[in-house]
């Protein structure tokens, strides 16, 4: 069974700059979640997708970054205007509804912002 | 804001030692349990989950769940060097997580 894909694995931006990440889940998995990690911290929820409806944004800087799940699938998260602070590694995980709500994570981004 | 709080450590134990980690959360309803390991550089790996009071083992590792008392404790048996890494604790479907405790098992 294939894991959950992150691309692109590392980015180097300017403030001020976009940037996209995209993810794409376990098969089956309904439930998709981005996270912020910073350096030394816990996982940061950003947003919780189940099938292609948003379940949790609260904490989703909604000025500057947006997340999609077209087709209850794919996922992609943007950053626009990128700021120093947003210099994390950005974790998708993904988990199935019914019974087991393990999440399994992707790679991560690692996103600098300069 | 529900929360989730860990002893960030560093957590030292001896090779072969009993390495215990543990978690406690402030919502009393909360259902779901997850402990993960996070290597360095790396994302995190799910290393058990834990639904009911009591104890669930799997392996060398054991989870142990208090509903009543709102904490959930990880046990590491016969610990080796390879287990040296940051365990994170998190909680519900929508796994508030803890800021994980760093572990460093010494040869």
């Amino acid at each position: 069974e294939a894991g959950v894909a992150q691309s692109p694995r590392y980015k180097i931006i300017e403030k001020r700059q976009s940037v996209a990440f995209w993810c794409n889940p376990i098969s089956g998995h309904a439930t998709l979640y981005w996270y912020q990690q910073i350096l030394g911290q816990g996982p940061k929820l950003l947003i919780q997708f189940q099938n292609n409806g948003v379940v949790d944004d609260s904490q989703l800087p909604k000025d500057r970054f947006s997340a999609e799940r077209l087709k209850g699938v794919d996922s992609t998260l943007k950053i626009q205007p990128a700021k120093l602070e947003d210099s994390a590694v950005y974790l998708c995980g993904t988990a199935g509804t019914s019974g087991n709500y393990e999440q399994y994570f992707g790679p991560g981004t690692r996103l600098t912002v300069t | 804001q529900k929360e989730v709080e860990q002893n960030s450590g560093p957590l030292s134990v001896p090779e072969g030692a009993i390495a215990s980690l543990n978690c406690t959360y402030s919502d009393r309803g909360s259902q779901s349990f997850f402990w993960y390991r996070q290597y360095s550089g790396k994302s995190p790996e799910l290393i058990m989950s834990i639904y009911s009071n009591g104890d669930k083992e799997d392996g060398r590792f054991t989870a142990q769940l208090n509903k009543a008392s709102q904490y959930v404790s990880l046990l590491i048996r016969d610990s080796q060097p390879s287990d040296s890494a940051t365990y994170l604790c998190a909680v519900n479907q929508n796994f508030v997580f803890g800021p994980g405790t760093r572990l460093s098992v010494l040869p």
